[in-house]
C-alpha cells in the first residue's frame, strides 16, 4: 500500500531561482491538494485538482506559483523567482470523491530559500 | 471568513493522565469538523471527524463532540500514552467546499 509521496523532501535554493515539487497521490484518489505550512502554523490551502482540472486556487497562490496535474495522476508545483518568504513545508494530499475533508497527506517537501 | 482557534501548546502530561485540547471555530454555515494528528517524522493523518451538530467522532481512544451552541470541537482522551505524543490540528470544511481550514496545532508530549 503506497501512500502519497513527495519529491524532493528537502530543497535549498538561492533567492530568484525556480523550484519544482512533485506529488504522487494514492492511485485511486481523484482529488489532489497542495497546502503550505510554516513553522508554528497549521497548513494553509493553496489549490486543488479534481482529476486534471484545477478547481480552486487560494489568493496565497501568487503569479509566481503554478500547479499542474496533466494526466490526472501526479502533480507538480512550481515556484518561479523564489523569495525568502517562500520558505515553508509544501504538503500534498489526496482524497476520494465523496470523502470531503478526509485527506491523506504526504510527508511534505521542505523549501529553504537563502 | 472561516477560522479555527486551538488551545496553545505545548502541552505536557504524564502517562495515563486525562487529555483535553480545546478547539473553537468560526464558520458561515454548518461545517464538518476534523482532528488531524502528525506524529514525529510522519505526514498528517486524519484522527476523527464529525459532520453535524451533536455528532461524536472517535478513534484510538480519542473523542470529540460537535457542539454547535458553543462552536467547539474539543479533543479528549481518558488515559494518554507515550505513543500519543504528536502535534494535533483541529480543522473544518464548509459544505460543498473542498478546502480545509486548520488551526495552528497543539504539540502534546507525554512523559512516562
Amino acid at each position: 500500500d503506497t501512500g502519497v509521496s513527495q519529491d524532493p523532501r528537502h530543497k535549498i535554493t538561492k533567492r530568484g531561482q525556480n523550484v519544482t515539487f512533485r506529488c504522487d497521490p494514492i492511485s485511486e484518489h481523484n482529488r489532489l491538494y497542495w497546502y503550505r505550512q510554516t513553522l508554528g502554523q497549521g497548513p494553509e490551502f493553496l489549490t486543488y485538482f479534481q482529476n486534471e482540472a484545477q478547481l480552486e486556487k487560494s489568493r496565497l497562490l501568487s503569479d509566481r506559483f503554478s500547479a499542474e496535474r496533466p494526466k490526472g495522476s501526479f502533480s507538480t508545483l512550481e515556484i518561479q523567482r523564489t523569495e525568502q518568504g517562500d520558505s515553508a513545508m509544501y504538503l500534498c494530499a489526496s482524497s476520494k470523491r465523496g470523502a470531503a475533508g478526509e485527506l491523506f497527506f504526504g510527508e511534505g517537501s521542505r523549501l529553504t530559500v537563502l | 471568513g472561516d477560522s479555527v482557534t486551538q488551545m496553545e501548546g505545548p502541552v505536557t502530561l504524564s502517562e495515563e493522565a486525562f487529555l483535553t485540547i480545546n478547539c473553537t471555530y468560526t464558520a458561515t454555515g454548518y461545517p464538518s469538523l476534523f482532528w488531524y494528528v502528525q506524529y514525529p517524522g510522519e505526514g498528517l493523518q486524519l484522527l476523527l471527524k464529525a459532520t453535524k451538530a451533536d455528532d461524536k467522532g472517535s478513534n484510538k481512544g480519542f473523542e470529540a463532540t460537535y457542539r454547535k451552541e458553543t462552536t467547539s470541537f474539543h479533543l479528549e482522551k481518558g488515559s494518554v500514552q507515550v505513543s500519543d505524543s504528536a502535534v494535533y490540528f483541529c480543522a473544518l470544511s464548509e459544505v460543498g467546499n473542498e478546502k480545509l481550514t486548520f488551526g495552528t496545532g497543539t504539540r502534546l508530549t507525554i512523559i512516562p
